[in-house]
């Protein structure tokens, strides 16, 4: 069965400080692979995808992710973090199984500290 | 442009009673689909709709019915509201390639007490 793991479940970063927040995978076949941000009491937004290519991915807000195949990794990466980046992000994965629906991640709470 | 609407905003029920959740879009997007977000176990997918006049059953559908209304809305009814399906619930749509990105509405708060 594809499913995706957020290994932790909150990252603490210094404001300035570079952050990265982890997502590893299992899948049969090619990862197609998302990113999601979630502000307070807001729907999720999408931030950036790995379909094929590249593997260091560019996305909205200045973030950018490393798709890892050896690892079967895919984490999320800002170099220099602001308090405003503090929210809940969620990796997903799409499901070959199910018709191509997503696989969420259980999501990581990222606080950013002045 | 008002993106994916969903109302209401927070709903508490008791045990048993039903209600439904709209959804609308004003983005002219093929597929729908309704999840719920629990805590720690990010978003699992209810029902969806790949286009309109068409509904699939996603991960976890018992207890809810789904209507694709016209290409702009995509409702979800609780029949008879159990207190496991206090959750916030998200609509979501996407253009129809499976690789672009979804768009979601900004949630129902469900209590069922």
């Amino acid at each position: 069965a594809q499913s995706v793991a957020q290994p932790e479940d909150q990252v603490n970063v210094a404001e300035g400080n570079p952050l990265t927040v982890k997502c590893t995978y299992s899948v049969s076949g090619n990862p197609y692979l998302f990113w999601y941000v979630q502000y307070p009491n807001r729907g999720l937004q999408f931030l950036l995808k790995y379909i094929t290519g590249d593997n260091l991915v560019k996305g909205s807000y200045g973030f950018e992710a490393e798709f890892n195949k050896s690892q079967t990794s895919f984490h999320l990466k800002k170099p220099s973090a602001l308090v405003s980046d503090s929210a809940l992000y969620f990796c997903a994965v799409r499901d070959m199984d199910s018709n191509y629906q997503l696989i969420w991640g259980a999501g990581t709470k990222l606080i950013i500290k002045p | 442009n008002a993106g994916v609407t969903q109302t209401p905003k927070f709903q508490v029920l008791k045990t048993g009673q039903s209600m439904t959740l709209q959804c609308a879009q004003d983005m002219n997007h093929n597929s729908m689909y309704w999840y719920r977000q629990d805590p720690g176990m990010g978003l699992r997918l209810i029902y969806y709709s790949a286009s309109e006049g068409t509904t699939d059953k996603g991960e976890v559908p018992n207890g809810y019915n789904v209507s694709r209304l016209n290409k702009r809305e995509f409702s979800l009814r609780l029949e008879s509201a159990a207190p496991s399906q206090t959750s916030v619930y998200f609509c979501a749509s996407r253009p129809g390639s499976y690789n672009s990105p979804l768009h979601f509405g900004n949630g129902t708060r469900l209590t069922v007490t």
